[in-house]
């Protein structure tokens, strides 16, 4: 079956403007996770959804990183007024529940110019 | 607080030798599972293993194997016969119990390069 989709793959945009990172998740998966990884780390834990309800978004680094879920599949990380240290490979994972493994989608990677 | 650490930043091995690379973990959580995941130059994140914190059994899987004990906090991982397409980046992870189980923290990845 096919996995976790995210798109775009690579983003490149101007300090201060706004973006949206899309996550498909793989089909019948009800958690969704979105994580954060620099050049050079592993990846760094944002928000959680259950089904369409974000039960945390405790790794989000300020309000200008926002999240949702609205129908419990697809999701969009929303990134307002865009700053340098906002680059980084932005990835998605998903799995049955909170419980099972995560199964990764092929990131977006952010340039902030 | 949980943390993964993998001292080896980078290893370079030559094709056909056997490679072991190394994960040590903390948690106060009395059940965990830790993880290994691939991140070829492609840049995907591959899911390898999960195990249990209570499973102290040893894994093989293919050229793959896993050595977990528990008295070290060590979830090491040997590549046998290495071959030019185990080049990746190979992550550590764990995740504990209660409430923020889902939570995956990771090591900063050991770049592995098998030369020819």
């Amino acid at each position: 079956g096919a996995g976790v989709s995210q798109s775009p793959r690579y983003k490149v945009t101007k300090r201060g403007q706004d973006v949206a990172l899309r996550c498909d998740p793989i089909s019948g998966h009800v958690s969704l996770y979105w994580y954060r990884q620099a050049l050079g780390q592993g990846p760094e834990f944002l928000t959680y959804f259950n089904y369409e309800a974000q039960q945390d978004k405790s790794g989000l680094p300020n309000d200008r990183f926002s999240a949702e879920r609205p129908e419990g599949s697809i999701s969009t990380l929303t990134i307002q007024r865009t700053e340098q240290r906002d680059s980084a490979m932005y990835r998605c994972a998903s799995s049955r529940d909170h419980t099972d493994t995560q199964y990764f989608g092929p990131g977006t990677r952010l340039t902030v110019l | 607080a949980q943390k993964v650490t993998q001292a080896q930043t980078e290893i370079s091995v030559v094709e056909k030798e056997d490679v072991t690379l190394d994960c040590v973990y903390e948690t106060r959580d009395t059940t965990y599972y830790l993880f290994w995941y691939k991140q070829p130059p492609s840049g995907e994140l591959v899911f390898l293993i999960r195990r249990n914190s209570f499973d102290e059994q040893n894994e093989i899987s293919g050229r793959y194997s896993w050595n977990f004990q528990k008295s070290t906090s060590s979830f090491n991982f040997t590549i046998t016969a290495s071959q030019v397409v185990d080049s990746a980046v190979y992550f550590c992870a764990l995740s504990g119990s209660g409430g923020s189980n889902y939570k995956l923290t990771f090591g900063k990845g050991t770049l592995l390069t098998v030369n020819p």
